[in-house]
């Protein structure tokens, strides 16, 4: 298994429709959980984190942590192209702070 | 204020040949990182640095050494190119708080080993 897991893509959307993305992570100790955007040929852009249950929200994007359930997940409103890019998800070892293990990311495709 | 910069940001080498990647950060933050990234794979950690004078391994460590050369630098050192050291390589930087968000990286340095 998969130290975090991300659903496999690519995922595709229709402008100004909602995107889901998913994640579940292995390691119970983890206590700060992200959100990356990565285009095509750049580097990760922090978009996101969230470190207590429940939901965070920032401007279109909402985060939601269950820690009993292992499970993380981005949700994104109001879609647009220009937020078609892979979206990698990212777990601290415990509370290890730059040390992160990430996901294989989900690639998002919004259709106009 | 440049953030964090990499050099170079392509490069080919042969299997065996050495080389060193190079990163500087001008944010002041103590603590730096080395990841990388393949094809269909998050990125992956292979040396961190918590402050000056510090380093330690990440998961992929194996091939690698790292030098931490004051608080504004850390590079990468490839001893033998190996085909399986072909990736994406990002450097980071952060301060060491608990939790806080690993939000610098650099641009990347495009590597082929053939």
């Amino acid at each position: 298994q998969k130290e975090v897991e991300q659903n496999s893509g690519p995922l595709s959307v229709p402008e100004g429709a909602i995107a889901s993305l998913n994640c579940t992570y292995s390691d119970r100790g983890s206590q700060s959980f992200f959100w990356y955007r990565q285009y095509s040929g750049k580097s990760p852009e922090l978009i996101m984190f969230i470190y207590s249950n429940g939901d965070k929200e920032d401007g279109r994007f909402t985060a939601q942590l269950n820690k009993a359930s292992q499970y993380v997940s981005l949700l994104i409103r109001d879609s647009q192209p220009s937020d078609s890019a892979t979206y990698l998800c990212a777990v601290t070892r415990g509370n290890q702070g730059g040390k992160l293990i990430f996901g294989q990311g989900t690639e998002l495709s919004v259709k106009p | 204020n440049a953030g964090v910069t990499q050099t170079p940001k392509f490069q080919v080498l042969k299997t065996g040949q050495s080389m060193t990647l190079q990163c500087a950060q001008d944010m002041n933050h103590n603590s730096m990182y080395w990841y990388r990234q393949d094809p269909g794979m998050g990125l992956r950690l292979i040396y961190y640095s918590a402050s000056e004078g510090t380093t330690d391994k990440g998961e992929v460590p194996n091939g690698y050494n790292v030098s931490r050369l004051n608080k504004r630098e850390f590079s990468l050192r490839l001893e033998s190119a190996a085909p399986s050291q072909t990736s994406v390589y990002f450097c980071a930087s952060s301060e060491p708080l608990a939790g806080s968000p690993l939000e610098y990286f650099g641009p990347g340095t495009r590597l082929t080993v053939l």
